[in-house]
């Protein structure tokens, strides 16, 4: 079975660049996270959606990010204008009914901000 | 924020060595889980909890609830050299907050010994 697919797997962007990545949750699973990692912060939650509908957002630093799931099989975090401090690794997870905090994990993005 | 600690922060492994880490809090946790995470990889879900005193079982990892519900324990018996990586602890707090809102611990890391 395919697990969460998450696109691009590195990107390298200069300051004050769009940044968007993208993520396909597992097929049948209704709720999705986005959460990012830093050496300094660990494994923080951004954001997450339940039935494509945004539940909690109190993790969003700023409002450069925004997330969006527009249909259950999609999923995308955009940071406008993006910023040398945003550089970290992201996640996405996904986690079947029921079973809300059995998260599994996506690849991630390895984003640098220059 | 509420905050897990996890220790040790890093051990050394030995092939055949049983190991043992910890998650504690401050405060009461409803849901345990424990993660493994490898370079350039996401994290993998390996064990859930969800009772007071609950012991699971995955494979060699053994993992428990513990009574106060205010921490976690990991084993593992008989490690090989495949167990290397970052094991995280993540549980859902008992106090209000979403219902998606997992807290990581800062990791243990594992590695073999030279």
């Amino acid at each position: 079975d395919a697990g969460v697919i998450q696109s691009p797997r590195h990107e390298v962007t200069e300051m004050g660049q769009e940044v968007t990545l993208r993520c396909k949750p597992i097929s049948g699973h209704n709720s999705l996270f986005w959460y990012r990692q830093t050496m300094m912060r660990g494994l923080e939650l951004l954001i997450y959606f339940n039935n494509n509908v945004p539940i909690d957002d109190s993790g969003m630093p700023e409002d450069r990010f925004s997330a969006k799931m527009p249909n259950a099989s999609f999923s995308t975090l955009k940071i406008q204008p993006s910023e040398p401090r945003d550089s970290a690794v992201y996640f996405c997870a996904s986690s079947p009914r029921a079973r809300l905090y059995e998260q599994y994990f996506g690849p991630g993005t390895r984003l640098t901000v220059t | 924020g509420q905050q897990l600690n996890q220790s040790p922060q890093s051990m050394f492994i030995q092939e055949g060595e049983d190991v043992s880490m910890n998650c504690t809090s401050s405060s009461i946790f409803n849901t345990w889980l424990w993660y493994k995470q490898e370079p350039g990889e996401g994290p993998v879900l390996l064990i859930a909890l969800y009772k007071a005193g609950e012991l699971t079982s995955n494979g060699r990892l053994t993992a428990q609830f513990g009574i106060t519900r205010k921490d976690s324990f990991l084993n593992i018996s008989a490690s090989i050299p495949s167990d290397v990586g970052i094991y995280f602890c993540a549980g859902r707090p008992n106090y209000g907050g979403s219902q998606g809102n997992l807290i990581f611990g800062k990791g243990t890391k594992l590695s073999v010994k030279p």
